[in-house]
C-alpha cells in the first residue's frame, strides 16, 4: 500500500494563477482532510470530507475549493493564489473504529506564492 | 471555541527522559492524541488514550492524562536522536471533531 499520497511535492506559483493538489489514498478511507500548516501557527484544517462527493468547511476554508468525486481522491483548488497561501499542505485520510479516529498524513506539498 | 495549547519547544539531553505537555479546553474529550511529526514529512500517529483512562504505556512511551485538570503529557524515556521531531497534541471530542495543538518541537542535546 502506498497509503496517503500528494502531487506535486513542491510549487511555486505567482500571484493569480491557479492549481490543483491533488491527494491520493489506497486505503479506503471514508474520511479525508485538507490541512495547512505554517510557522507557529500549527495544523488548520482548510476542508474535509466524510464520503465520496461530500465536502465541508473547516477553519480557514476562504480562497480554496476542494472535490471528492471519487473515494480514493481528494483535490484542493487554489484559484487565484495569493502570498498568503504560501504554505505546506498536509492531506489526510482516516477510519473510525472503536470511537477513535486514526488520521494518516501526505508527505506534504509546499507551495509558495510569490 | 475548543483549544489544544502546547509549549512550542523542549530541550533534552539524549538518554534522559522527555516530557512534552499539553492541555485542552473541551470538557467533551473522548480520545486524546499525540502525533510526531519528522522533518520533511507528514504527521503520524503515536499513541492515543481514550478519555476514562489516566496512562497508557507503550514501550518507552507513557502518556498521562489528567481530566480534572484536562491536562495530557508523553513522556518519552531514553531519549534518543531519533526523537528529535514535533510532537503534536490532538483532542477529538464528543462531535468527532478532531483539533490539534500547535506543537512542541523537541530538540535531543548530545
Amino acid at each position: 500500500n502506498a497509503g496517503v499520497t500528494q502531487t506535486p511535492k513542491f510549487r511555486v506559483l505567482k500571484t493569480g494563477q491557479s492549481m490543483t493538489l491533488l491527494c491520493a489514498q489506497d486505503m479506503n478511507h471514508e474520511y479525508m482532510y485538507w490541512y495547512r500548516q505554517d510557522p507557529g501557527m500549527g495544523l488548520r484544517l482548510i476542508h474535509y470530507s466524510v464520503g465520496e462527493g461530500t465536502t465541508a468547511k473547516g477553519e480557514v476554508p476562504d480562497g480554496y475549493n476542494v472535490s471528492r468525486l471519487k473515494k480514493q481522491n481528494f483535490l484542493l483548488g487554489l484559484e487565484s493564489a495569493a502570498p498568503s497561501q504560501t504554505s505546506v499542505y498536509f492531506c489526510a485520510s482516516s477510519f473510525r473504529q472503536g470511537g477513535g479516529e486514526t488520521q494518516y498524513f501526505g508527505p506534504g506539498t509546499r507551495l509558495l506564492v510569490l | 471555541g475548543e483549544d489544544v495549547e502546547q509549549s512550542l519547544f523542549l530541550s533534552v539531553r539524549e538518554g534522559d527522559s522527555s516530557v512534552i505537555n499539553c492541555t485542552y479546553t473541551d470538557s467533551s474529550s473522548t480520545y486524546l492524541y499525540w502525533y510526531k511529526q519528522e522533518p520533511g514529512a507528514g504527521l503520524q500517529l503515536l499513541t492515543y488514550i481514550f478519555s476514562n483512562m489516566d496512562m497508557k504505556q507503550d514501550q518507552r512511551l507513557t502518556v498521562l492524562l489528567n481530566k480534572k485538570d484536562k491536562h495530557l503529557s508523553l513522556r518519552i524515556a531514553d531519549t534518543q536522536t531519533g526523537d528529535s521531531a514535533i510532537y503534536f497534541c490532538a483532542d477529538q471530542n464528543r462531535d468527532d471533531k478532531i483539533i490539534f495543538g500547535k506543537g512542541t518541537r523537541l530538540h535531543i542535546l548530545p
